[in-house]
């Protein structure tokens, strides 16, 4: 019962913007849009999140869509290091727990 | 305080043998959170603490897991005899509680990479 969808994979070149999609066309109005990545060995980590306008911050851009049905992470100068797999999850304000599904792996090529 | 915490990071064991995880959350953290992750899946909810009170359990942890926040402070992981589908890498989290309408983003450990032979 995946709320979000990812494409499995996708390649970038470093130094280029890396737009990462995902598509969320149940979410409700109360839900926010997370966003986690994992590099190898590693727990995930925080990236950003969002309920209806576009967000920003050190790390990445989060653009929604108007009817919340999608929703794009924007690396804008992606790097090695910035190799992964990046999930996004939607949740309600109240839920504790974080459901993630299997991501889209990003591998950034020099 | 760095962050979170986990030990060991790696552990081999015979399947039959009973081990324990630690996990040290992010010290004026008070939720905690363990879930566990198999080789190319994302990880999956086992169970969470508000501070030493152990909330929700996954239909995932089965008998043979059980979880401790005896203080509200660092939790254990134990599986009782181990099997082989328990290997895994499995993951703490930690967060503050959240106010009203807000959310409170959760740190993960490292996690413990567990081999059941």
């Amino acid at each position: 019962d995946a709320k979000t969808t990812q494409p499995p994979s996708m390649d970038c070149a470093e130094g280029r913007a890396a737009n990462l999609p995902c598509n969320h066309s149940t979410i409700s109005g109360n839900e926010y849009v997370y966003w986690y990545r994992q590099i190898h060995s590693q727990g995930p980590q925080y990236i950003i999140h969002g309920l209806k306008n576009n967000e920003t911050n050190e790390m990445a851009s989060l653009i929604i869509t108007e009817d919340r049905k999608s929703s794009t992470l924007i690396l804008p100068h992606a790097t090695l290091r910035d190799t992964a797999v990046y999930y996004c999850i939607v949740r309600l304000p109240d839920d504790y727990k974080l459901s993630f599904g299997a991501g889209t792996t990003v591998t950034v090529r020099a | 305080d760095t962050g979170v915490s986990q030990d060991p990071r790696h552990k081999i064991t015979k399947r039959g043998q009973n081990v324990t995880f630690r996990c040290d959350p992010i010290s004026e953290h008070n939720r905690l959170y363990w879930y566990r992750q198999t080789l190319g899946q994302g990880p999956e909810f086992l169970t969470y603490f508000q501070n030493e009170a152990q909330l929700e359990k996954s239909r995932l942890l089965s008998d043979r897991f059980s979880a401790e926040r005896p203080k509200g402070s660092f939790s254990t992981l134990e599986i009782q005899r181990t099997e082989q589908g328990d290997s895994a890498m499995y993951l703490c989290a930690s967060s503050s509680t959240p106010t009203s309408g807000s959310i409170h983003e959760q740190y993960f450990g490292p996690g413990t990479r567990l081999t059941v032979t």
